[in-house]
């Protein structure tokens, strides 16, 4: 079946620093890759839509400075939380679908990220 | 967007019984899947159901597209049952085609 590569599992890293997170997909054309959120024993809460070779969508109050998207080729999409802090430790889950959107979406294992 | 609402929030079970947990959405959807989150936080694709029925081995799912709510059958749960399972759903209108709205889970917990 379709498989969706993301990287790096996990991360641990001082404040301030940037993290850039790689989600591909390894056997399919990506149209639209979606960038998820989750918070310890909560449901997953979208980020942000990117589309291939055009500026993300980003959902309401989620800062696209902090959070930028590059979705650069059909089969890459990165995210990167730039001057990270305490508050953006959380578990990232990134998706990815085909060209017609009612097909089933496949998801990256996700990205546990820790700032110190 | 899309609300969608999971029952029951918490599940605990012995090993052996069997369970339904159900998934109800507020508008009409042309994708809902079924997932299983285990302790890694890796999202296992289930089911691609946005109507009918399907079976793989113990687990089976059925979506009533018409009324709006799909259920989810566990058969002779084992421990490694355990995790939560999230129901999400998309639709071909609004401003992101293809995202899925999640429900909030269902916590399964399964004892020897």
């Amino acid at each position: 079946g379709a498989v969706v590569s993301q990287h790096p599992s996990r991360v641990i890293c001082k404040s301030g620093t940037s993290v850039k997170i790689e989600c591909r997909s390894l056997d399919f054309q990506a149209t639209t890759m979606f960038w998820y959120r989750q918070f310890p024993k909560q449901s997953l809460m979208l980020m942000a839509t990117s589309n291939e070779g055009s500026k993300a969508t980003y959902e309401q109050g989620v800062e696209k400075d902090k959070f930028l998207i590059n979705h650069a080729s059909l089969t890459l999409s990165t995210l990167t939380v730039t001057s990270a802090h305490p508050e953006d430790s959380s578990f990232y889950i990134c998706s990815a679908s085909g060209e017609y959107y009612n097909q089933p979406q496949h998801f990256g294992d996700g990205t546990r990220l820790s700032i110190l | 967007g899309i609300q969608v609402e999971q029952s029951p929030p918490d599940l605990i079970l012995q090993e052996g019984a069997n369970s339904t947990l159900r998934c109800n959405f507020s508008d009409s959807v042309n994708n809902l899947q079924w997932f299983h989150q285990n302790p890694w936080g890796q999202l296992i694709n289930l089911f691609y159901i946005p109507s009918g029925t399907k079976q793989n081995g113990r687990l089976s799912a059925t979506t009533v597209a018409t009324e709006r709510y799909s259920l989810l059958y566990i058969s002779s749960s084992q421990t490694t049952d355990s995790g939560v399972y999230f129901c999400a759903v998309g639709t071909d209108r609004g401003s992101t085609l293809g995202r899925l709205y999640f429900g909030r889970g269902t916590q399964l917990t399964v004892w020897p």
